[in-house]
């Protein structure tokens, strides 16, 4: 069993609309939590990020973080064509931050 | 400024080939990973400098893999006797030292025939 398991859809959604994307972990010593975007033959870009659990907002993204559950979750709002990319969680141990830990990632399409 | 750059973007290489790849982190960052992306699949991590020191290599598969940034600056992952199932993207990240956020290049790809 993999450590960070996501969905790899693809989630195909109409422009506008609310998105979620979802994580499960099983490594309880995993405190950072990350959120990157990966456009097609590109490396990965950095969304967000959260240390420990609750939300943080950056614009139409919002990240959550359940330790309780060990599930995270990103929120997109008003989903742009732009969106449309393969996004991915990260994750990593407090005290040992050199090491993330990805999900497969999850290819969303949104359409105009 | 310029970010991580990853040379070359592409390469093809017969079974039993050795190949390296050159990461030239961003200028200043003193920590420098690498990580191997397959078809579908998230990275997954291979290795970690701090400047010149590799201070893990838990994420290499196998001793044919080896890595080294000599300057604390540009690293090179080296594969020696390439295999089919080393087909994977190569991406390489840097970043300040104790930051979390980590830039990564565009990576290459390699297909091994």
């Amino acid at each position: 069993q993999k450590e960070v398991e996501q969905d790899p859809g693809p989630l195909s959604v109409p422009e506008g609309a609310i998105v979620s994307l979802n994580c499960t972990y099983s490594n309880s010593a995993f405190q950072y939590f990350m959120w990157y975007r990966q456009y097609s033959r590109k490396g990965p870009e950095l969304l967000m990020y959260t240390y420990s659990s609750g939300n943080k907002e950056d614009g139409r993204f919002t990240a959550q973080v359940d330790k309780s559950s060990k599930y995270i979750s990103l929120f997109i709002r008003d989903s742009q064509p732009s969106d449309s990319a393969t996004y991915l969680c990260a994750m990593s141990a407090h005290g040992n931050f050199n090491k993330f830990y990805f999900g497969s990632g999850t290819k969303l399409n949104v359409k105009p | 400024g310029a970010g991580v750059s990853q040379s070359p973007r592409y390469k093809v290489a017969k079974r039993g080939q050795d190949v390296a790849l050159r990461c030239d982190p961003i200028s200043g960052h003193v920590s420098l990973f690498w990580y191997q992306q397959a078809l579908g699949q998230g990275p997954e991590f291979l290795t970690y400098f701090q400047n010149e020191a590799q201070l893990d290599k838990s994420g290499l598969p196998s001793d044919r893999f080896f890595a080294e940034r000599p300057e604390g600056s540009v690293s090179t992952l080296k594969i020696q006797r390439t295999q089919q199932e080393d087909s994977a993207v190569y991406l390489c990240a840097s970043r300040l030292d104790r930051e979390i956020v980590c830039h990564f290049g565009p990576g290459t790809r390699l297909t091994v025939t």
